[in-house]
């Protein structure tokens, strides 16, 4: 069956502009959750979804970052006023369960604000 | 705060051989753990978990060890191929019984598979 889908999976941005970044989850999974990883690290917890609660938003490193997630499936990250330091990828994974079921990765989109 | 680390960054191995990666946690009450491949340019692929009620737990040609006295985690590749080379990472589960948790990883090891 189908994966966790993100797009884009390459975005090129200035420094200033928005972003959006969309992941499709795995159909069923009911938990949601977006990271981030820079060049050649582990990977940093942003925000969590239950449904369409985030009920754990305490990764998110700033006020430019924010997600929404609607009908239970599609999410999307919003980077205002990207900063080079937001260059990374951004992963999102999704799950059948919490607390003991593996989270299954998508691909990631590669940010580079220039 | 707590963390989960890595003994070994790099690790290289000849095709055929035994590989194991080690991982150390300090959180005494995590109660979960995952294993992650991850290849350059895609997502971390899941690859087994184990939960804090066992010490031992095997899949195909993986077998993934926990030591709750001394929090640590192994994941063992009989083997090893040259399609295993990749970064692997252990992860924990920070929020144990709790509504929701999120994932704690490591920094990775970087597992290379010489023919």
């Amino acid at each position: 069956g189908a994966g966790v889908s993100q797009s884009p999976s390459n975005k090129v941005t200035e420094k200033g502009k928005d972003v959006e970044l969309r992941c499709d989850p795995i159909s069923g999974h009911t938990a949601l959750y977006w990271y981030r990883q820079s060049l050649g690290q582990g990977l940093e917890f942003l925000i969590y979804f239950q449904g369409n609660s985030a009920p754990d938003k305490s990764g998110l490193p700033s006020d430019r970052f924010s997600a929404e997630r609607t009908g239970g499936s599609v999410s999307t990250l919003t980077i205002q006023r990207t900063q080079q330091e937001d260059s990374a990828v951004y992963l999102c994974a999704s799950s059948f369960r919490t607390g003991d079921s593996p989270l299954h990765f998508g691909n990631g989109t590669r940010l580079t604000v220039t | 705060g707590e963390n989960v680390g890595l003994h070994l960054p790099t690790l290289s191995v000849q095709e055929g051989d035994n590989s194991i990666i080690n991982c150390a946690y300090s959180n005494s009450a995590s109660d979960y753990f995952i294993w992650y491949k991850q290849e350059s340019g895609k997502g971390p692929q899941f690859i087994i978990d184990i939960r804090s009620n066992m010490d031992k737990r095997q899949g195909q040609r993986v077998t993934v060890l926990l030591n709750k006295t001394v929090k640590h985690l192994s994941l063992q590749i009989a083997a090893t191929q040259p399609g295993d080379s990749a970064v692997y990472f252990c992860a924990e589960n920070v929020n144990p019984g709790g509504s929701n948790y999120k994932l704690t990883f490591g920094k990775g090891t970087l597992l290379t598979v010489n023919p």
